[in-house]
C-alpha cells in the first residue's frame, strides 16, 4: 500500500461548526504532515508529527487542532473557522529516518480535503 | 533560510514537444535534496523526480529529466514528448539534509498547459 488517504474529499461548514479531517497511511511512515493550500499557490506547512509527537507547529491559529492517535492516523480538528480558512488541506507522510543522507525522505501526499467555510 | 524560485508562472507546450521548467534556489548548505512535484487538476501532489545534491549525475525518470547545476543553484525539469496528461501545476521543492529536517521549501509553481 503506497498511498495516503484523506476523508472527506469535500467539506462545507459554518463558522460555528466543529468538524474533523482524517488522514491515514499504511506505509510505515513515522512522520506525518498537514498543509494548507490556496488556489494556484504552493502548500503551506501547518503541522508536523514525528513518531506520533508534534514536532512543528507553524504558528497555526488554535482553531486548528491536530491529533495523531497512532502511527498510521492523523486528524485535524476544526472549530470556529473563518471564511479565509477555506482551502485545500493536504496530508503527507514520509519515512523520517532522522534526516542526514540516510534517505530522500520524500513526502507522499494524499488527495486533499476541499474545505469551504461559510 | 532557504528559498526556491520558479520564475515562470505559466508555460505551454505542444503535444509531443519538449519543455523545460526553471527552478533556482538559495542555500548555504552543501548537502540537500531537490524534488519536482506535479499537481494536476485532480489536486493530488505526485512526486515526479528527485535529486541528491552530492550526486553529480542528473536524475532521469522516463520522459522526465533534470539539469542540476549545483554551482549555479539551478534545478530545471525537462519534459520530453509532452503528453496531455502532463498538464498540471509543477512545484520545485528543497529539503535540507541537516539534522532532523523534514520541511520542504516549495517554489511558487509553474502552470503547464499542453496543447493538442
Amino acid at each position: 500500500d503506497t498511498e495516503v488517504t484523506q476523508t472527506p474529499k469535500h467539506l462545507v461548514m459554518g463558522m460555528t461548526n466543529k468538524k474533523s479531517l482524517k488522514c491515514e497511511q499504511h506505509m510505515g511512515h513515522r512522520a506525518m504532515y498537514w498543509y494548507k493550500q490556496k488556489a494556484k499557490k504552493p502548500p503551506e506547512l501547518m503541522f508536523v508529527y514525528s513518531y506520533e509527537k508534534l514536532s512543528i507547529n507553524e504558528s497555526v491559529p488554535s482553531r486548528f487542532s491536530p491529533e495523531c492517535p497512532n502511527s498510521s492516523l492523523l486528524n485535524l480538528h476544526l472549530h470556529a473557522l473563518q471564511p479565509e480558512d477555506s482551502a485545500l488541506y493536504l496530508c503527507a507522510s514520509s519515512q523520517d529516518l532522522g534526516g542526514g543522507r540516510a534517505s530522500y525522505n520524500e513526502q507522499f501526499f494524499g488527495p486533499g480535503t476541499r474545505l469551504t467555510v461559510l | 533560510a532557504q528559498t526556491v524560485t520558479q520564475s515562470q508562472p505559466e508555460m505551454s507546450v505542444q503535444e509531443a514537444e519538449t519543455v523545460t521548467l526553471s527552478c533556482t534556489y538559495d542555500t548555504s548548505e552543501s548537502d540537500y535534496y531537490l524534488f519536482w512535484y506535479k499537481q494536476p487538476p485532480s489536486r493530488q501532489m505526485i512526486l515526479v523526480i528527485r535529486q541528491e545534491a552530492y550526486k553529480q549525475q542528473n536524475a532521469t525518470e522516463n520522459r522526465f529529466s533534470v539539469n542540476f547545476q549545483k554551482a549555479a543553484k539551478s534545478f530545471s525539469l525537462k519534459i520530453s514528448d509532452s503528453q496531455l496528461g502532463d498538464a498540471a501545476m509543477y512545484f520545485c521543492a528543497y529539503r535540507s539534509s541537516a539534522g532532523s529536517a523534514r520541511q520542504l521549501t516549495f517554489g511558487s509553481g509553474t502552470q503547464l498547459t499542453v496543447l493538442p
